[in-house]
């Protein structure tokens, strides 16, 4: 297993244009996160996935904002309209369902996508 | 509202200079305090997890202790390749689901 895998890794695009990510989990992971990561901050929670249903959102995610994860494997995150401040690192991670001791929801996380939005 | 708060936000120690991370929370019914690194471009990379306070858990430099208000990451003698930013998490209950929640982060650079 290659590990979380997420792509494109950079994007360049013009405020207005749409974008999508996508990534591809760890495949025996039923679990599936997006995170946001601007410069100086940590990651910040956007959406959940738990197989192909998405459990929970951020209050503070855009309606222009839509995550998919059809048949519970890879998943896309799509920004439509994009704004600069939609500028930022998007991360993918995803864990598996294991409560005993180290393994408890470990986030095993991709590597980003980063967007720039001129 | 879950908060995590780490301090100090950089820290720049010399070669064998040995120091610590702070991360205080605010949470209800914690399910576990989680501590990243980081590396610039790169997402994070699990360390540790720690479940219940006067825990302890130990990699090589590393050490994280738990109490019930805070995590600390301590740093024995540290080498020029531990400078990295390291992210602490805390994780809840939220509904039927369990979301980390992230500090900012401390940035750490360690001189030769």
């Amino acid at each position: 297993d290659t590990g979380v895998s997420q792509d494109p890794r950079h994007k360049i695009t013009k405020r207005g244009q749409n974008v999508t990510f996508r990534c591809d989990p760890i495949s025996e992971h039923n679990r599936l996160y997006w995170y946001r990561q601007t410069l100086g901050q940590g990651p910040e929670f956007l959406t959940y996935f738990q197989n192909e249903a998405q459990l929970e959102k951020s209050r503070l995610l855009s309606d222009r904002f839509s995550a998919e994860r059809p048949k519970g494997s890879f998943s896309t995150l799509e920004i439509q309209r994009t704004e600069q401040g939609d500028s930022a690192m998007y991360l993918c991670a995803s864990s598996s369902p294991s409560w005993t001791g180290a393994g408890a929801n470990v986030l095993t996380f991709g590597a980003g996508s980063r967007l720039t939005v001129l | 509202e879950d908060q995590v708060t780490q301090s100090p936000e950089a820290l720049r120690l010399q070669e064998g200079e040995s120091s610590s991370l702070n991360c205080s929370y605010t949470v209800s019914g914690l399910r576990g305090l989680f501590w990243y690194r980081q590396d610039p471009g790169k997402g994070p990379e699990f360390l540790f997890t720690l479940y219940s306070a006067g825990e302890e858990k130990e990699k090589e430099r590393l050490k994280a202790t738990l109490t019930k208000k805070e995590s600390f990451l301590h740093i024995t003698a540290p080498k020029p390749e531990d400078s990295a930013t390291y992210l602490c998490a805390v994780q809840a209950r939220s509904g039927g689901s369990y979301i980390p929640t992230f500090g900012r982060g401390t940035s750490l650079i360690v001189h030769p």
